[in-house]
């Protein structure tokens, strides 16, 4: 079975500064893709980046990229320049590339991300 | 804007008493979730519709009941809720199977 580990419960980091979250999963597949999700409190969840498994070069959407290291199954998320409205519960989900009716996203237990000013 | 909307968000339930949770969309996608994600723990998903077609997961109790009676809605009943039923649940839609899936703001349950 496909898990998602996030062994970060909180983090927090200076406005302006960068910091990584760590996600590591377990599957069986080649396969997949692999999520990052941001949930600010009392608002939906937005995909913040995504990762195919089957591309090398590592995916990046202006401050966020990732570090995505297949052999060692692991996918940490990487904020530059923080800015205070990046405060926000991020999670780390996986999903099969072409699952059909089985297809769903596996999510991690999230890390709370904390900006000081 | 495109959209998926939930309501209420939030919800005070009896021990028991049945509730209903809406979920709409106006993206006119083809599959609609929904997922339970208790305090501190990862969003679990409970079930899904392709179009009319329901999939349930193995694991959601029958407690858990969902309907979808056009494109743009989707209800997740639950029956009888119990204290352990208190939760965020959240709707989310995808265009299809192997789609983005677009998340709603979440519905928090309180059950009293």
């Amino acid at each position: 079975a496909q898990t998602v580990t996030q062994s970060q419960p909180e983090m927090s980091v200076q406005e302006a500064e960068t910091v990584t979250l760590s996600c590591t999963y377990d599957t069986s597949e080649s396969d997949y893709y692999l999520f990052w999700y941001k949930q600010p409190p009392s608002r939906q969840m937005i995909l913040v980046i995504r990762q195919e498994a089957y591309k090398q070069q590592n995916a990046t959407e202006n401050r966020f990229s990732v570090n995505f290291q297949k052999a060692a199954k692991s996918f940490s998320l990487k904020i530059s320049d923080s800015q205070l409205g990046d405060a926000a519960m991020y999670f780390c989900a996986y999903r099969i590339l072409y699952g059909g009716a089985t297809n769903k996203l596996i999510f991690g237990t999230g890390t709370l991300l904390a900006v000081q000013p | 804007d495109a959209m998926v909307i939930q309501n209420p968000r939030y919800q005070v339930t009896q021990f028991g008493k049945p509730v209903t949770l809406s979920c709409s969309q106006t993206l006119n996608h083809n599959v609609m979730y929904w997922y339970q994600q208790k305090s501190s723990q990862a969003p679990k998903l409970l079930f899904h519709y392709y179009d009319k077609d329901f999939n349930n997961e193995a694991d959601t109790p029958d407690n858990f009941q969902s309907r979808r009676p056009n494109t743009s809605f989707c209800f997740l009943d639950i029956r009888s809720p119990g204290l352990g039923d208190a939760a965020m649940y959240l709707c989310a839609t995808s265009l299809g199977l192997d789609y983005e899936q677009y998340f709603g703001p979440g519905t928090r349950l309180t059950v009293t």
